[in-house]
């Protein structure tokens, strides 16, 4: 079975400096790799999506994040961060003939110091 | 606007009884899910239904019921057989059927705490 797993449970910044969050997932073949992100008591948004092609993808809100297959990774980084960017991220995988049933890592909880 | 709406976004519940949370979609999707979030633990997946009048079991079904009778709606009940009810739960649904590539699109949630 696939599995993610997001190796920092909390991460604090400071504002304007550059963040990387860590994803790295277990999966026979290649995967669909997600990023999404959660604002407090609120559902997830999705930020940017993997299925194939340009390793590096863009996403919304200044993000990307980089397909390393030899590393199983799926890093998402921001070249400066915003106030607004405190939040709850969570890494997903998908897979071919899982429909789009995802399986979610346990979270990365963001904070930004002004 | 199309989105997905959840209620209620908070609910009490006593020990022993049943409560059911509703979903609903106006976004045209074959496919809906459920998933529970608890600190420190992510999403975990309850029951998923691609298409109507069909659904599955996820990772955690036990003691959760669903239904699907209708493309727009997919109610899910939480009965007294499941032992730590208290979580905030999450609603979605995506495009297609297929290979996992689409996006999920989530609802709002709907927190229940058992007294």
């Amino acid at each position: 079975a696939q599995s993610v797993t997001q190796p920092d449970i909390h991460i604090t910044v400071s504002e304007g400096a550059s963040l990387e969050l860590r994803c790295n997932y277990s999966y026979g073949a290649t995967p669909y790799l997600f990023w999404y992100v959660q604002s407090p008591g609120q559902g997830l948004q999705l930020l940017l999506k993997y299925f194939s092609g340009d390793t590096l993808v863009q996403g919304i809100k200044g993000f990307e994040a980089e397909f390393k297959r030899s590393q199983s990774s799926f890093n998402l980084r921001k070249p400066s961060v915003h106030w607004s960017d405190a939040a709850e991220y969570f890494c997903a995988v998908g897979f071919t003939g899982g429909g789009n049933k995802l399986t979610f890592g346990t979270g990365t909880q963001l904070k930004v110091e002004l | 606007d199309g989105g997905i709406t959840q209620s209620p976004k908070y609910l009490f519940r006593k020990e022993g009884q049943n409560v059911t949370l509703s979903c609903e979609q106006n976004l045209n999707h074959d496919a809906m899910y459920w998933y529970r979030q608890d600190p420190g633990q992510g999403l975990r997946l309850i029951y998923y239904s691609q298409i109507v009048n069909d659904f599955q079991k996820g990772d955690i079904a036990e003691g959760y019921s669903v239904s699907r009778e209708k493309k727009e709606s997919f109610p899910l009940t939480v009965t007294s057989a499941q032992k730590n009810p208290t979580a905030f739960y999450l609603c979605a649904s995506s495009s297609g059927q297929g290979a996992g590539t689409g996006e999920l699109f989530f609802g709002e949630g709907s927190r229940l705490t058992v007294l």
